[in-house]
């Protein structure tokens, strides 16, 4: 089944700085996803971008999205302590008509 | 604001007991998913559905069962719990597969 993989798995940074995570997936896509999960909460869609897009933007974050490499990545500029959390990306799956997860990476910001 | 709900919050239960965990959505999403999760580790997607009258088992198995009956309606059985069924469930809907999707708060469930 497809399964996006993320790396780094557990990030501590500084409280303005900029962390950057990276997801990859095995097969085609129509679009990938971005999710954020606080204390093993419910999780909170982010971005999402389609397999046509390179680059999206919102607010803080930037996702980039290279199909030719099955990667892609997601950056938060200026992080804060409340973007402690986990972030999993997440990708339909080859059209498989389910959402499929990735593993997870923790991001911890230091105040 | 998410208009989906799983209820319990959080359960804990003897071995052997059958359980039913809910989950509701008020959107009209046709796709529905249920995900097990153990903390810090990754979403397992454990059931699906494209619509009423239509599940599928996902990635994991899972000795759980799924019904819908309703749009709105998923909730997850497991006839006898056993203390490995102790994780969180994490229940989600969506108006399509490749669209954003919606989950619940979970329900965290343990069984002694």
């Amino acid at each position: 089944s497809q399964q996006g993989e993320e790396d780094p798995q557990a990030l501590s940074i500084q409280e303005g700085e900029n962390a950057t995570m990276n997801c990859s997936y095995k097969t085609s896509i129509n679009n990938l996803q971005w999710y954020r999960q606080n204390s093993g909460r419910g999780l909170v869609h982010l971005i999402l971008i389609r397999s046509n897009e390179r680059e999206k933007h919102s607010g803080r974050l930037r996702v980039t999205l290279d199909t030719s490499k099955k990667s892609s990545s997601l950056l938060i500029t200026a992080s804060r302590a409340a973007d402690t959390a986990s972030y999993f990306c997440a990708t339909d799956a080859g059209g498989n008509n389910r959402l499929a997860f990735g593993k997870g990476n923790q991001v911890v910001v230091i105040p | 604001e998410a208009d989906i709900y799983q209820t319990p919050r959080y359960l804990v239960i003897g071995t052997g007991k059958k359980i039913t965990l809910e989950c509701s959505q008020t959107m009209g999403h046709d796709k529905m998913y249920w995900y097990q999760q153990d903390p810090g580790m990754e979403l397992h997607l454990i059931h699906y559905s494209y619509g009423v009258n239509s599940t599928e088992k996902g990635d994991l198995s899972s000795e759980s069962t799924v019904s819908r009956i309703r749009t709105e309606h998923f909730p997850l059985t497991l006839e006898s719990a056993r203390p490995s069924h102790t994780s969180q469930y994490l229940c989600a809907s969506s108006e399509w597969a490749d669209t954003e999707a919606f989950f619940g708060q979970g329900t965290r469930l343990t069984v002694v």
